[in-house]
């Protein structure tokens, strides 16, 4: 099974600040990885697809970058409405498997 | 515009049984991949089960051989069946679509399956 790992774990920053998450597999999935948003009592929200580009409606403060084990989410300019948990995640093979998420609150 | 709704969620016993369905609409299930995603309590994302257009299923380790997932198409239905259900099965269970091999593009909005005496 593919291993998602994510870093950090939780940060806390301010308005406006640029942000990066970091998400490494573990082993080689080419592009096969996408970003989700999941607020509290809400279900996951595709952001990104490596591969594909950034959903259509996603704001273009987003964006995602990598291949093969590293890959990076950055949002440039953190909006009030960023504050949630993000998740990485592997379609390369079954079973198919989400990174443990990343928790950015208000600083 | 694509829309899946989950129903079936509840309290079970330790050891029943329960089936969670997923009813789509905006599209047909048989030309997505359709899969489950759980969440326990607090906690991150988990990958259950996924079948193909073709009707290939697949499932994670931890529920094989227990939870079965199916596909109507007169319904336009997505099924999960849970057998044996212990309380590490506690979870809001997410239905999910993709277009893509695995890029879950549309979720429904879950239902909560507690499995507790």
């Amino acid at each position: 099974d593919i291993q998602m790992t994510q870093s950090p774990s939780s940060l806390s920053a301010s308005i406006g600040d640029r942000v990066t998450i970091t998400c490494r597999a573990s082993q080689n999935i080419s592009s096969y990885l996408s970003w989700y948003q999941q607020k509290p009592g809400k279900a996951p929200n595709l952001l990104i697809d490596v591969a594909f580009g950034l959903q259509s409606g996603v704001p273009s403060r987003f964006s995602g970058s990598g291949s093969g084990t590293d890959f990076t989410l950055t949002i440039s300019s953190l909006q009030p409405e960023d504050f949630a948990t993000y998740y990485c995640q592997q379609s390369h093979s079954i079973p198919l498997t989400f990174g443990p998420g990343t928790k950015v609150d208000i600083k | 515009e694509e829309q899946l709704v989950e129903s079936g969620g509840g309290l079970i016993q330790p050891g029943g049984s329960l089936r969670l369905s997923c009813a789509a609409s905006g599209f047909v299930v048989n030309n997505k991949y359709m899969s489950w995603v759980r969440q326990a309590p607090g906690k991150g994302l988990e990958w259950v089960s996924i079948i193909y257009s073709g009707g290939s299923t697949y499932y994670a380790d931890s529920v094989k051989a227990r939870f079965t997932i199916s596909r109507d198409n007169s319904k336009n239905t997505v099924y999960l069946q849970m057998n044996t259900l212990s309380a590490e099965d506690t979870a809001v269970y997410y239905c999910a679509s993709a277009g893509t091999f695995g890029v879950f593009d549309y979720w429904g909005q879950g239902t909560l399956v507690t499995v507790s005496s």
